[in-house]
């Protein structure tokens, strides 16, 4: 059974850094083609891609967010860890992780973490 | 970036009638693989998006078959051939061809 799960702070200050983490089970990111995403949603607003890193360690990200995000992996302990600095109040969403295995799609999904960017 | 453009974007549908979303991308999807790396989500009011479709036209595990998609290149259709109340919820286009992906702008679809 795959789940994911997104942990991390539910309320930053405006410049500080976020670091979300990804938990998974049921499946492992040293597999060739398995890869993790990172996906935002600000409240009443469209899905938003930031960042992907793949089984061979390979690392993308979103062009306007690429100087602030940075996406790592720790496959023994099945988490994937996302960094975000300078956060602002726009950067207040649902962040979501979800798996996808070669381009299949992403099929499995995290419940989603809702952070709040205010002073 | 590949910008992809959803419509319509809202869309009001009739059980048992059918639907139809279209998503464009500013460039091609076709891999030279022949596959089309355009993926269907929905979102169902306050739930994580599940995938619909995979590569233009492949149903995903469990979904059900009045759920089709079609199209190839830049121009790309999901239709629901008799739509259910269950079906209610923001659709999205996502392409995969490269990175950065990146969505539609979503197409919220709710009974009359």
């Amino acid at each position: 059974q795959v789940t994911l799960k997104e942990s991390g702070p539910a309320l930053v200050k405006p410049t500080q850094a976020l670091t979300l983490t990804c938990s998974f089970s049921g499946f492992s990111l040293s597999t060739p083609g398995m890869r993790v995403h990172w996906i935002r949603q600000p409240p009443g607003q469209a899905l938003e891609w930031l960042a992907r890193i793949d089984w061979n360690d390979d690392k993308f990200y979103s062009s306007s967010l690429k100087s602030r995000l940075t996406i790592s992996k720790d496959t023994s302990k099945n988490q994937v860890v996302l960094r975000m600095t300078n956060m602002d109040p726009v950067d207040t969403a649902t962040y979501y992780c979800a798996r996808m295995l070669s381009a299949w799609g992403l099929d499995y999904w995290g419940q989603g973490m809702l952070v709040t960017v205010s002073s | 970036d590949i910008v992809m453009t959803q419509s319509p974007l809202s869309l009001p549908v009739t059980p048992g009638e059918p639907a139809s979303i279209s998503c464009r991308s500013s460039q091609s999807l076709l891999h030279n693989n022949g596959k089309n790396y355009l993926d269907w989500y929905l979102q169902k009011p306050g739930q994580s998006p599940q995938l619909l479709i995979y590569f233009a036209s492949d149903r995903a595990s469990g979904v059900p078959d009045r759920f089709s998609g079609s199209g190839s290149g830049t121009d790309f259709t999901l239709k629901i051939s008799r739509v259910e109340a269950e079906d209610v919820g923001i659709y999205y286009c996502m392409h995969a061809l490269q990175t950065p992906h990146s969505f539609g702008q979503g197409t919220k679809v709710e009974i009359k």
